[in-house]
């Protein structure tokens, strides 16, 4: 299993600032993945996060609006940059862990509200 | 079309019902299937995966069918606890990402 911790937990910002997002794992992993899930909608990839190398973003998702620092193994960060209303939305943090089956584990997520 | 589809719902169910969760996926190399359960505002848990021969974790059964690209799942005898939004995940052969349907939400009532 993994243990993921994610902050903020929430954070309330004025439109065009930016907000990094911390996510600290308790062992090590190839990739990180961040997600984004708006309001009743399904979880969305923005981009993979590998230690040593620029994240691959999704379609739809641009680096200068989300850049991702992978410093190491364990720690990632995800910046939502610029902010307006329309990235309001709950950010979460995912790794993959491998064994008899594949299983995604998830940080407490980030509940960001832009004003 | 949405690669991963389910009925949104809300289900609203009386305590010891069953109910039955239904999920269509579009991609047919799709390899991997999983059942996670999301409870109001904390993140998705894995609940279970999905085997072609079916998987039974107690009171939770699940269920593939590859030829109609169809993945079920079947909760017995439900409890208050049960009250959560499901959310059908599929992955591919060739890549780590999973895709999300938008969940189905499910209210057990007294």
């Amino acid at each position: 299993s993994a243990v993921i911790s994610q902050k903020p937990s929430r954070d309330i910002c004025q439109r065009g600032t930016s907000l990094t997002i911390q996510c600290q794992v308790d062992s090590q992993v190839t990739m990180m993945f961040w997600y984004r899930q708006q309001p009743g909608q399904s979880l969305t990839l923005i981009a993979t996060a590998n230690q040593g190398s620029e994240a691959t973003y999704e379609s739809g998702f641009v680096i200068d609006k989300f850049p991702i620092s992978r410093p190491n193994l364990t720690f990632s960060t995800l910046t939502v940059s610029n902010m307006s209303p329309e990235d309001s939305s709950i950010y979460l943090c995912s790794v993959e862990v491998w064994g008899r089956i594949t299983e995604a584990f998830f940080g407490q997520g980030t509940r960001l509200t832009v004003v | 079309r949405k690669e991963v589809e389910q009925d949104p719902g809300p289900f609203n169910v009386p305590e010891g019902a069953t109910v039955a969760f239904n999920c269509t996926y579009s991609n047919s190399a799709s390899q991997s299937f999983f059942w996670y359960r999301q409870d109001c505002r904390k993140e998705p848990k894995l609940l279970m995966s999905v085997y072609s021969s079916g998987n039974e974790d107690g009171r939770f059964t699940a269920q593939l069918n590859r030829a109609s690209q169809y993945i079920s799942l079947l909760i017995r005898d439900s409890k208050l606890s049960d009250s959560a939004t499901y959310l059908c995940v599929v992955s591919s052969y060739n890549t780590d990402k999973l895709i999300f349907g938008t969940g189905t939400r499910l209210q057990v009532f007294p």
